[in-house]
């Protein structure tokens, strides 16, 4: 088994920009979770999908956040007009739910800068 | 609200050594998952261990032990003999069971250094 992909592992972009990152979660997993890490900190959730529907969003993901699943497949997490507040580590994992067991499993992360 | 405190911001101890990392978590919920995850420098979250709330047995995997406690709502992580390879951070988590989102809630974590 392959596991999560992410892609790109670095992003440096300038304020105000538009970026967008992808997860190739392992295949035939139906939940994928994004999560958001800074330095020094665990990694906090902002939003997740059960196939291709979204299901939850945190409230730290801001409208300028959006993310996609298109298919159930991979997953695109977008941040427009982006903030120096934006610059993190951006984790997404991926789930099979089985007997109401979810264990996810995390990609590399894509760490974002932003001067 | 769900809440995971790792006390210990960073240890460092020779190789070898038996090593203890703590983690206390606070919840509502009667029935819950608590896991351990292993961030090496390269970033990627390890999988290390899931634990269900109904479940108090301890687990050894290895070099590898944990100590689930309800009673101090503790689920400690013990690693015995470490290895320089163990250095990493380490994060506790704690998630809600049921149908819907199971969001893991983390620990600050633990930087754990291991030396020569």
């Amino acid at each position: 088994d392959t596991g999560v992909s992410q892609d790109p592992r670095h992003k440096i972009t300038k304020r105000g920009q538009n970026v967008t990152f992808r997860c190739d979660p392992i295949s035939e997993h139906n939940r994928l979770y994004w999560y958001r890490q800074t330095l020094g900190q665990g990694p906090e959730f902002l939003t997740y999908f059960q196939n291709e529907a979204q299901l939850e969003k945190s409230r730290l993901l801001s409208d300028r956040f959006s993310a996609e699943r298109p298919k159930g497949s991979f997953s695109t997490l977008e941040i427009q007009r982006t903030e120096q507040g934006d610059s993190a580590m951006y984790l997404c994992a991926s789930s099979l739910v089985s007997g109401g067991r979810d264990t996810q499993y995390f990609g590399p992360g894509t760490r974002l800068t932003v001067l | 609200a769900q809440k995971v405190t790792q006390a210990q911001t960073e240890i460092s101890v020779v190789e070898k050594e038996d090593v203890t990392l703590d983690c206390v978590y606070e919840t509502r919920d009667t029935t819950y998952y608590l896991f351990w995850y292993k961030q090496p420098p390269s970033g990627e979250l390890v999988f290390l261990i899931r634990r269900n709330s109904f479940d108090e047995q301890n687990e050894i995997s290895g070099r590898y032990s944990w100590n689930f406690q309800k009673s101090t709502s503790s689920f400690n992580f013990t690693i015995t003999a470490s290895q320089v390879v163990d250095s990493a951070v380490y994060f506790c988590a704690l998630s809600e069971a049921g149908q819907g989102a199971q969001k893991l809630v983390f620990g600050q974590g633990t930087r754990l250094t291991i030396n020569p």
